[in-house]
Parts: structure tokens; sequence; C-alpha cells
């Protein structure tokens, strides 16, 4: 089965630009998250959809940072305007979620931001 | 903030050594997971083992949790150069979510 795609792979922008990553989860999955993942530091989870729900957005800078799910499927998520911190590997997983007490998640590849 | 803290932060050790990684945490879960990820990769997951029970295998690799000391270990036995890699542990608490700790990175030496 096809694992998860993230477009693009490597983005470098100017501080104060706007960016936008794509995600498209494993076939089936109802749950998406976007993760943060600093240099050196484990994923932080910034966002957690069910189907085109968002579950838990509480530590997603709201002030800059967007994603949406409209269809239950893709989902973008946007920085704008970016910072020089900010700078990270942006992960997309998904995840079945129903009729389980556990789970395991599956990464794409990732986004690797540089923002200057 | 990150949940699970993973000890030694590094570690080195010759091809065919075991490779013993530990993880501590602070709140009450119901399962805890291993992943994996090799340089400028996505993380890959490894092994998932719940609240209820103490101990798993899967291949080469063993992991142990105990609850009461709210710790857990990943044993890699007869390692080799292609388990290169950092080794995160994640913890879940309900909702589906996972909260991952810094990572150990491994490096096996042919």
């Amino acid at each position: 089965e096809a694992g998860v795609a993230q477009s693009p792979r490597y983005k470098i922008i100017e501080k104060r630009q706007s960016v936008a990553f794509w995600c498209n989860p494993i076939s089936g999955h109802a749950t998406l998250y976007w993760y943060q993942q600093i240099l050196g530091q484990g994923p932080k989870l910034l966002i957690q959809f069910q189907n085109n729900g968002v579950v838990d957005d509480s530590q997603l800078p709201k002030d800059r940072f967007s994603a949406e799910r409209l269809k239950g499927v893709d989902s973008t998520l946007k920085i704008q305007p970016a910072k020089l911190e900010d700078s990270a590997v942006y992960l997309c997983a998904s995840s079945l979620s129903f009729n389980k007490d556990a789970y395991e998640q599956y990464f794409g590849p990732g986004t690797r931001l540089t923002v200057t | 903030s990150q949940q699970g803290e993973e000890d030694p932060q590094a570690l080195s050790i010759q091809e065919g050594e075991n490779a013993t990684m530990n993880c501590s945490y602070k709140t009450s879960i119901n399962n805890l997971q291993w992943y994996r990820q090799n340089s400028g990769r996505g993380l890959v997951h490894l092994i998932l083992i719940r609240s209820n029970e103490r101990e798993k295998h899967s291949g080469r690799l063993r992991v142990t949790l105990d609850t009461s000391k709210k710790s857990s270990s990943l044993l890699i036995t007869a390692s080799r150069a292609a388990d290169t890699a950092s080794y995160f542990c994640a913890t879940g608490a309900g909702s589906y979510q996972l909260t991952f700790g810094k990572g150990t990175k491994l490096s096996v030496i042919p």
C-alpha cells in the first residue's frame, strides 16, 4: 500500500514570507497529524484531525500557523509569516483510529523548512 | 512539552553487540511505542506495548515496560550497521495522541 506522501521535500524561504506544506495520508486512515521536529529533538504535535474535524490544536501557534483538511483526506499546513525559529522538519502522519484503544502512526518523509 | 526522556542521548557500539536504550516518562499512559528514524527520513514504527503488558518481542527487538517506575527499555540484539538511527519512545494516553521523547542516537560500527 502507498505510504504517507508529503510535498515539497525541501523549502527555503526568507523570514516574513509564507509557505504551505501538503500531505496525503494512507487511504482509509481517518486520523491525520502534523508534527514539528526541530533538529536534535523529538517530534512535537501541532494539530490532529479526525476526518475533517480538528481534535487538538493546542500546540499550534495560531497567530501564524493554520491547517485544514477539507474533505477528510488531504491536508495542508501553512505558515504566514515565517520566523527563523520555524526552521524544522514538518512531519505528517496518519493512523486508523476506530475500534482500537492503541494504534501506530505512519509517517511521511517530511518537509525540511529553512527560514533565513 | 515532551513526556518521554530517552537515555542515553547517544550510544556507539560494534556490530554484533546488543544495544539497550531506556525511556522514562512522567504521567500515566495506556501504551508506549518505539520508533526509529534514519538520517533525513521519517519515523518508522517498531513496536507497541500496552500498559498491562510487561514485555514484548519482535524479531531482534525486546521491549519492557515497568509502569510502577514509569520506564521502558528497548533492547536490540545482534546489532547491524543498518540499525544506525535515532530511536524515540512515544507515550499514548488517549485521544490517539503520542508524545515523543528527544531520542537516543545509535551508531553501529561495522
